[in-house]
């Protein structure tokens, strides 16, 4: 078993809309959380970093940890077209675990 | 600008050529690893290092060597590389291991 899954999708929504995505793990050592934005051949830039349980807010985007369910999300308000990109989400402890990333396309 | 950089960016060679793909951070981070990204099996570390002359082995680190001499490069040695090796390569690097990662641009390689 994978230490993240992720359902790879993809995620097709119209602009406007929230986009939710979400990512569980199975190792209980991790103590951080990330999601990474990646565009097509670009290398993954961050978008959030979580330290242990809890909500965080940056602009349109939420990240939530909740650690007793070993659960990582992201949520995007108001999704614009340049938010078409592959999410990943990761975790760890002294290294890091990525997901297989999701493929989402916000339709103008 | 903060960055790390990567080079070759693409690369195409054949079956046992040795190789090296450079890294470099002008962030001072102690913290640098190695990805490979192929598709449906998402990022695979390969080695990391925690700091200058401390170096481990990630996920896949089968057919890859490293080196950290100096704390802002981090190549990536491939002393006989096969077909199986080609896929998407990203250097990252942060301040900690428990920090957020800073990845390079990527370097695409083809072996034939």
């Amino acid at each position: 078993q994978k230490e993240v899954e992720q359902d790879p999708g993809p995620l097709s929504v119209p602009e406007g809309a929230i986009v939710s995505l979400n990512c569980t793990y199975s190792n209980s050592a991790f103590q951080y959380f990330m999601w990474y934005r990646q565009y097509s051949r670009k290398g993954p830039e961050l978008l959030m970093y979580t330290y242990s349980s809890g909500n965080k807010e940056d602009g349109r985007f939420t990240a939530q940890v909740d650690k007793s369910s070993k659960y990582i999300s992201l949520f995007i308000r108001d999704s614009q077209p340049s938010d078409s990109a592959t999410y990943l989400c990761a975790g760890g402890n002294n290294r890091l675990a990525f997901g297989k990333g999701n493929q989402v396309v916000v339709i103008p | 600008e903060a960055q790390v950089t990567q080079n070759p960016r693409y690369l195409i060679t054949v079956t046992g050529k040795k190789l090296t793909v450079t890294c470099s951070q002008n962030m001072n981070h102690e913290y640098m690893s190695w990805y490979r990204q192929d598709p449906g099996l998402g990022l695979r570390q390969i080695y990391y290092s925690m700091n200058v002359e401390v170096t481990d082995k990630g996920d896949v680190p089968e057919g890859y060597k490293v080196s950290r001499k100096e704390k802002r490069n981090f190549p990536l040695i491939l002393e006989s590389p096969s077909p199986n090796q080609t896929s998407l390569y990203f250097c990252a690097s942060s301040q900690t291991s428990q920090n957020a990662q800073y990845f390079g641009p990527g370097t695409r390689l083809l072996v034939l």
